[in-house]
C-alpha cells in the first residue's frame, strides 16, 4: 500500500517553463509535509516545510502548498532551469510511537532541457 | 563544515559478506535514523537512537543491525548481504524525535 504518491513519475520540460509537481496522501495523521531534492546518487537537501498550521511556503522559485482535507500537496517551480533537473521527493510526517516517521513517496524524476 | 557525513560513499560486497556502513555528525543531535532506498523508490526506515534508545521498524530484516557507541557515530550492519540489499542507504538526525531531519548524502552498496 503506498500511502504517498507522487505524480508524474517522471517530467520533461524545456527550460523557462512553470511546472507543478504533485503529491498525495492517503494517511489522515499526517500533519507537516515536506519536499526534499535528491541529485542523481545523492542524499535528500530538504527544499521546503510545511507545518500543519501552515497552507503553503515560498524559497525562491519554489513555492509548496499543502491542504490536509484534500491529502494533497504541490510544488511550483517558477522559470524552471537545467540546474532543476533531479528527482524530487515529498514526505509526509506522522507520530509513531511517540517520534517523528517521515513517510516519502518515490518522488518525480525532472528533466530540463535547454 | 559537512554536518552528516556517511562513508564510505560506495561500498562494494560480495553476497553474504558482511558489511559496516558509518555515519557520524557534528551536530550533536540526540537522534540518528538509518534509511534504505532502492532504486526509483521511497526510503523507507530502518531504525532509528534516541540516544543510546534503539528502535527497530516491525518490517526491518533481521539480517540488519545498527550500533551507536556514541552521540556522533552510528553504523548500520548488514550480517549476509543479499542481491536485494543492494540500495543507496541514508543516514539522518535529528535534535529530537519531533525535530526536522538532515540527511547525509547516503552511501550506494552494490552486492555482487
Amino acid at each position: 500500500k503506498q500511502e504517498v504518491t507522487q505524480i508524474p513519475a517522471a517530467l520533461s520540460v524545456p527550460e523557462g517553463e512553470n511546472l507543478v509537481l504533485n503529491c498525495s496522501f492517503t494517511d489522515s495523521a499526517i500533519y507537516n509535509l515536506q519536499w526534499f531534492r535528491q541529485d542523481p546518487g545523492k542524499g535528500l537537501t530538504s527544499l521546503l516545510l510545511i507545518q500543519s498550521s501552515q497552507r503553503e511556503q515560498t524559497s525562491g522559485r519554489l513555492n509548496a502548498s499543502l491542504d490536509k482535507s484534500s491529502g494533497r500537496s504541490t510544488l511550483y517551480i517558477a522559470a524552471s532551469q537545467p540546474g532543476d533537473s533531479a528527482t524530487y521527493l515529498c514526505a509526509g510526517t506522522r507520530r509513531a510511537g511517540g517520534y517523528n516517521k517521515l513517510i516519502f513517496g518515490a518522488g518525480t524524476r525532472l528533466a530540463v532541457h535547454p | 563544515d559537512a554536518m552528516v557525513i556517511q562513508n564510505p560513499r560506495y561500498q562494494v560486497t560480495q553476497f553474504g559478506k558482511p558489511v559496516t556502513l558509518s555515519c557520524s555528525q557534528t551536530l550533536n543531535h540526540n537522534v540518528m535514523y538509518w534509511y534504505q532506498q532502492k532504486s526509483s523508490q521511497a526510503p523507507k526506515l530502518l531504525f532509528h537512537y534516541y540516544d543510546k534508545d534503539f528502535n527497530n521498524e516491525a518490517d526491518t530484516p533481521d539480517n540488519f543491525q545498527s550500533r551507536r557507541p556514541n552521540t556522533s557515530f552510528c553504523f548500520l550492519d548488514i550480517r549476509s548481504p543479499g542481491l536485494g540489499d543492494a540500495a543507496m542507504y541514508l543516514c539522518a538526525t535529528s535534535r529530537g524525535v519531533t525535530d526536522t531531519q538532515y540527511f547525509g548524502p547516503g552511501t550506494r552498496l552494490t552486492v555482487l
